[in-house]
């Protein structure tokens, strides 16, 4: 248990609205990433940081913000929300012996109407 | 560019019977691979991971992974599976270039039968 909660659970939207998730992890983890999970496509990367302010594009960062301000907390911000963003979105932070492993979130279920 | 292929998107045995869940994948340095398990409506669960040690790895909840080198495969096995283990799974390798991202497969799903 990383120590990660995410918030909310379940977010219902119109499109258009500006949308912000949060992912607090308890364990001064250096490493944090935001996925979102689509059936038939797995997990994919949306942003990830490495430190306070620093932090970087993945695959389908495309109409999504982040910001880290503090160690604990990861914020995702959709700026404009729209239908496709639709999804599942678990946050991650890396840790384990060797600092290797994602352990990640319970998830929030979006849903853009 | 390094991938993950995950045979099958969905996978049925019977209570009891062998669990085989494949994966394969392509890396240009040594890899570390994973296994991580969802349960429905819930987050991913580290199940086992490969890091250069011993080639058998040993899981959680009875299951373990071999990795080939040769056949570039870190499959999935259990001898015995129990309904409880229904989910969905997914392997996953590190990038080599990367900040310890992963790449991921596109999941399986282990349907058991009674």
């Amino acid at each position: 248990d990383a120590g990660i909660t995410q918030s909310p659970r379940h977010k219902v939207t119109e499109t258009g609205t500006p949308v912000t998730l949060r992912c607090h992890q308890t364990e001064n983890h250096r490493y944090m990433y935001w996925y979102r999970q689509d059936p038939g496509h797995g997990l994919r990367l949306i942003h990830y940081s490495y430190g306070v302010k620093d932090t970087d594009k993945g695959e389908v960062s495309d109409g999504y913000s982040v910001s880290r301000s503090k160690t604990e907390d990861f914020l995702l911000t959709l700026e404009s929300a729209t239908s496709s963003q639709t999804s599942v979105y678990f946050c991650a932070t890396l840790a384990g012996a060797g600092r290797d492993t994602q352990y990640f979130g319970p998830g929030t279920r979006l849903t853009v109407l | 560019a390094q991938s993950v292929t995950q045979l099958g998107s969905h996978v049925s045995v019977s209570e009891g019977a062998l669990v085989l869940l494949r994966c394969n994948y392509s890396s240009s340095v040594p890899p570390y691979l994973f296994w991580y398990v969802q349960y429905p409506n819930q987050g991913l669960q580290l199940l086992l991971k490969y890091t250069s040690a011993a080639t058998l790895v040993k899981g959680i909840n009875g299951f373990e992974a071999e990795f080939k080198k040769s056949e570039t495969s870190f499959h999935l096995t259990k001898p015995s599976a129990h309904m409880s283990d229904a989910a969905e799974y997914f392997c996953a390798v590190i990038r080599g270039d990367s900040n310890y991202q992963l790449i991921w497969g596109a999941g399986t799903k282990l349907i058991i039968k009674p």
